[in-house]
């Protein structure tokens, strides 16, 4: 089977870095994915990493060490609006469909 | 470009109802998949859509259904509704669904259902 552990909560100041780690256990893996979705609203693609290493998109990163089966999304100079739940994911073994960790919420305070 | 559009956005029912919920993907995507969303348990998929058939089943019982059209406009049905089936039911539409590559869901903003 497929399963992802991820922190169920963060908390975090405006201005400085988070973290959020997922640990996974697949049969085929293809990627490790991560969507944020706020309070009430959809669920948004931020990243994918396929292969090892950091990708960095803006103020966000997400690293994949498939060795570790590990991943990690990074959030630099976090603003109010980063309050949000974020999740990882990765597709089953057909690679038709996404199973996602149950997520992570994270607060960010002034 | 429109997004994906999910109605209705709220819904009460009393158990042993049905329910049918309907999704709009984006133009010229394909693949349409249905997630259930609940506090306790995240995200889990239900199905996936891809021109008229369905590809791929997660581990729900058989009151769930669904269906995609030619349009790629696809429902999904709920029968004999149960206190537990309460959740947020959410639509994610793709080109040609997720395969090999990294193609991404785009979700709608889901339907609330409330099981009396």
């Amino acid at each position: 089977g497929q399963s992802l552990e991820q922190p169920s909560e963060v908390t975090a100041v405006e201005g400085a870095i988070v973290q959020i780690n997922c640990t996974y256990q697949t049969s085929g893996f293809y990627g490790l994915s991560w969507y944020q979705q706020h309070d009430g609203g959809a669920p948004t693609f931020l990243s994918y990493n396929a292969l090892d290493g950091l990708e960095e998109t803006g103020r966000f990163s997400s690293f994949l060490s498939r060795s570790d089966s590990y991943g990690y999304l990074l959030l630099q100079e976090l603003q109010m609006k980063d309050s949000a739940s974020y999740f990882c994911a990765v597709q089953n073994q057909a690679g038709t469909a996404l199973i996602f960790g149950k997520g992570t919420t994270l607060s960010v305070s002034s | 470009k429109a997004g994906v559009t999910q109605t209705p956005r709220y819904l009460i029912k009393t158990r042993g109802q049905q329910v049918t919920l309907s999704c709009s993907p984006i133009s010229g995507h394909r693949s349409v998949s249905w997630y259930q969303q609940t506090p306790g348990q995240g995200l889990q998929f239900l199905f996936e859509y891809f021109s008229e058939t369905q590809r791929n089943k997660g581990n729900f019982p058989g009151r769930f259904s669904g269906r995609q059209f030619s349009n790629s406009r696809s429902e999904m049905n709920v029968s004999t509704l149960e206190l537990g089936d309460s959740a947020l039911y959410l639509c994610a539409s793709s080109l040609d669904g997720l395969g090999r590559t990294n193609e991404k869901l785009f979700f709608g903003s889901g339907t609330q259902l409330s099981v009396l």
